[in-house]
């Protein structure tokens, strides 16, 4: 079946613009995470969607960052007024939220490059 | 929160078995020990997932000690597309802020 997919796979833009970057998890999927990685960089937690739970927002790291999830599946993140320190990978997973365990399956990321 | 340390990069030869140990030290009861493996430009991909003893795959083998406060992967006959970044996640479904560390890169050397 189909993957986790995000959109776009890269993002160039500007300083103090804004970002929307997309992603669909996998099908029946409940559990829904965000990381960011920067270059050379482990994986940096910012969120978690669980269900129609209110989402853990607390590894987000300013208030130009929020997120939403609608439907429980498509999620989007948002970044306001971009920063140069903004620029990383952004990465999506997916996890079926099984008790006791929590596989995650990870999208391509989406690239921003904030100029 | 229980973070992890990981060796930050290892080097091995082909066909040679690779065992890459992560600690653990402040992890929890309802705790799972998961590998994921990163190929550049990709997202990271499960390997294995353990809770105590040990744990086989078609990929790969996890050694979980009893106190559980260390686990090692165990990679058998490496070949170069084993070339990544390894990490070692520590936490339990719907556990918040999951640290993934800076994983272990290992480079396989023909």
């Amino acid at each position: 079946g189909a993957g986790v997919s995000q959109s776009p796979s890269n993002k160039v833009t500007e300083k103090g613009k804004d970002v929307e970057l997309r992603c669909d998890p996998i099908s029946g999927h409940t559990a829904l995470y965000w990381y960011r990685q920067s270059l050379g960089q482990g994986l940096e937690f910012l969120i978690y969607f669980q269900g129609n739970s209110a989402p853990d927002k607390s590894g987000l790291p300013s208030d130009r960052f929020s997120a939403e999830r609608t439907g429980g599946s498509v999620s989007t993140l948002t970044i306001q007024r971009t920063q140069q320190e903004d620029s990383a990978v952004y990465l999506c997973a997916s996890s079926p939220h099984r008790a006791g365990t929590d596989t995650q399956y990870f999208g391509p990321g989406t690239r921003l490059t904030v100029l | 929160l229980a973070k992890t340390t990981q060796p930050i990069s290892m080097d091995s030869y082909e066909g040679q078995e690779v065992n890459i140990t992560c600690s653990h030290n402040n992890i929890a009861t309802n705790d799972y020990i998961t590998w994921y493996q990163q190929f550049p430009s990709q997202g990271p991909r499960f390997i294995i997932q353990g809770y105590k003893t040990k744990v086989t795959n078609e990929v790969a083998s996890l050694f979980i000690p009893a106190d559980r406060k260390s686990s090692t992967l165990s990679l058998p006959r490496v070949s170069l597309s084993d070339t990544a970044v390894y990490y070692c996640l520590v936490g339990r479904t719907g556990a918040n802020n999951l640290f993934f560390g800076t994983g272990t890169r290992l480079t396989v050397i023909p």
